[in-house]
């Protein structure tokens, strides 16, 4: 049974530049949930989804960032018009549904490292 | 508003027992995690604890829960060169409404182990 699988693990952006990571949750996961991790900081959450809604994205900075997950495929995080702020980590979580919607144990990808130059 | 507070650093003799802590604010805490992160990786889950228990032992790891003080700690025991890593502390609050996955984490504690 394959973890949470994100993509690319590395990418390079120049400022200005769209930035996309996927990610596939574990199986049987329906929940996926979207942190960002700044250098020496712990991981800020950012948006939770279930396939195609959205709910709850009160992490998720109001302009340039959307994230989406379709009801085929992989949970798309969309970065326009990157800046170098938006360099950092971004990992994938993904939990079983269970007691009120999520199960208790949340599974995180390896994360993709974007780096904006 | 919710927050974890986590020490930074902590460095150990190979074999000794670790302990590192962590307090929260969200009285409201349903479950509490420990994460493992190793440098340019993505985060281990080692285990969680629900609110209402104390103690949760899992073979070198033993969490402990005060809720009165709102206070986790997580214990390894024996413990070895390959526990050097970032240790992540997190809460998930009792909104069942949008914020279930929702997990707030601690900065992190540095954990490194001396041969």
């Amino acid at each position: 049974n394959a973890g949470v699988m994100q993509n690319p693990r590395h990418l390079v952006r120049r400022r200005g530049q769209e930035a996309r990571l996927r990610c596939s949750p574990m199986k049987g996961h329906s929940h996926v949930y979207w942190y960002r991790q700044l250098p020496e900081e712990g991981l800020k959450f950012m948006v939770y989804l279930q396939k195609e809604n959205i709910i709850d994205e009160s992490g998720m900075p109001k302009e340039r960032f959307s994230a989406e997950f379709p009801k085929e495929g992989p949970s798309i995080l969309r970065i326009q018009q990157v800046v170098r702020g938006d360099s950092a980590a971004y990992f994938c979580a993904s939990s079983p549904p269970g007691q009120g919607g999520s199960g208790n144990t949340i599974y995180f990808g390896e994360g993709s490292w974007l780096t904006v130059v | 508003g919710e927050d974890v507070e986590q020490s930074l650093f902590l460095s150990v003799r190979e074999g000794d027992s670790s302990v590192i802590n962590c307090t929260y604010t969200d009285s409201s805490s349903t479950y509490l995690y420990w994460y493992k992160q190793e440098p340019g990786a993505g985060l281990q889950l080692l285990t969680y604890i629900f609110s209402n228990m104390d103690m949760k032992q899992d073979q070198r790891l033993t969490v402990l829960l005060n809720k009165k003080d709102k206070h986790l700690s997580l214990r390894i025991a024996d413990t070895q060169t390959g526990d050097s890593a970032i240790y992540f502390c997190a809460e998930r609050g009792a909104n069942y409404g949008g914020s279930q996955g929702n997990l707030i984490f601690g900065k992190g504690t540095k954990l490194s182990v001396k041969p």
